[in-house]
């Protein structure tokens, strides 16, 4: 099946640095990528929702100058927090669709975690 | 705009119960409907999904049928295993345009006990 390969699992960085995120689709064409953050014991929020070639789109309250998208080619996508803060540190999600498919399927990296110190 | 409720749990079960993880949603046209797992560190798997009222779906013993008429997509599963200990997401998908947003639910976790 579908697999969206998500690194690194997790990641500490010092307040300041940036951290990049990557994603990508092994066997399928990922037209539209979503990038969710989520806090212990809750739901996911979406962030971004990006097309192959285009600008990201930012859900409200997300500085999209912090979390920079970047949606290259139809298998990888990447996420950089740039100057991360303490209060960055939280569990990354991507998720893939391939929009060229019947299925319409929607599949989902492992995850981020990372923790800002 | 859309919007999904689903029972916040946490639930505890001993192995071989039923559950039911109860989950309604708002939605201006027909959404598709879907059940995610996510397992403790892991991203989120799909169990089931159902396109249209009344389609049901069903994985691994998990079932959850569209009801229009409740706006509903009840998780069941007749006899859990500790395996089967992880968060459920209910979600939903708009139907037609070219919005693919998923609306997710807050999460149910599981914790089934030997």
């Amino acid at each position: 099946g579908a697999v969206v390969s998500q690194h690194p699992s997790w990641v500490i960085c010092k307040s300041g640095t940036s951290v990049k995120i990557e994603c990508r689709s092994l066997d399928f064409q990922a037209t539209t990528m979503f990038w969710y953050r989520q806090f212990p014991k809750q739901s996911l929020m979406l962030m971004a929702t990006s097309n192959e070639g285009s600008k990201a789109t930012y859900e409200q309250g997300v500085e999209k100058d912090k979390f920079l998208i970047n949606h290259a080619s139809l298998t990888l996508s990447t996420l950089t927090v740039t100057s991360a803060h303490p209060e960055d540190s939280s569990f990354y999600i991507c998720s893939a669709r391939d929009g060229l498919t019947v299925n319409y399927g929607y599949t989902f990296g492992s995850g981020t975690r990372l923790t800002v110190v | 705009g859309d919007s999904v409720t689903q029972m916040e749990g946490p639930v505890t079960l001993s192995e071989e119960a039923f559950l039911t993880i109860n989950c309604t949603y708002t939605a201006t046209g027909y959404p598709s409907l879907f059940w995610y797992v996510q397992y403790p560190g892991e991203g989120l798997q799909l169990l089931l999904k159902a396109t249209k009222a009344d389609d049901k779906g069903s994985n691994k013993g998990f079932e959850a049928t569209y009801r229009k008429e409740t706006t509903s997509f009840h998780l069941e599963k007749g006899s859990v295993q500790v395996s089967d200990s992880a968060v459920y997401f209910c979600a939903l998908k708009e139907s037609g345009g070219s919005n693919y947003k998923l609306t997710f639910g807050k999460g149910t976790l599981l914790t089934v006990n030997p």
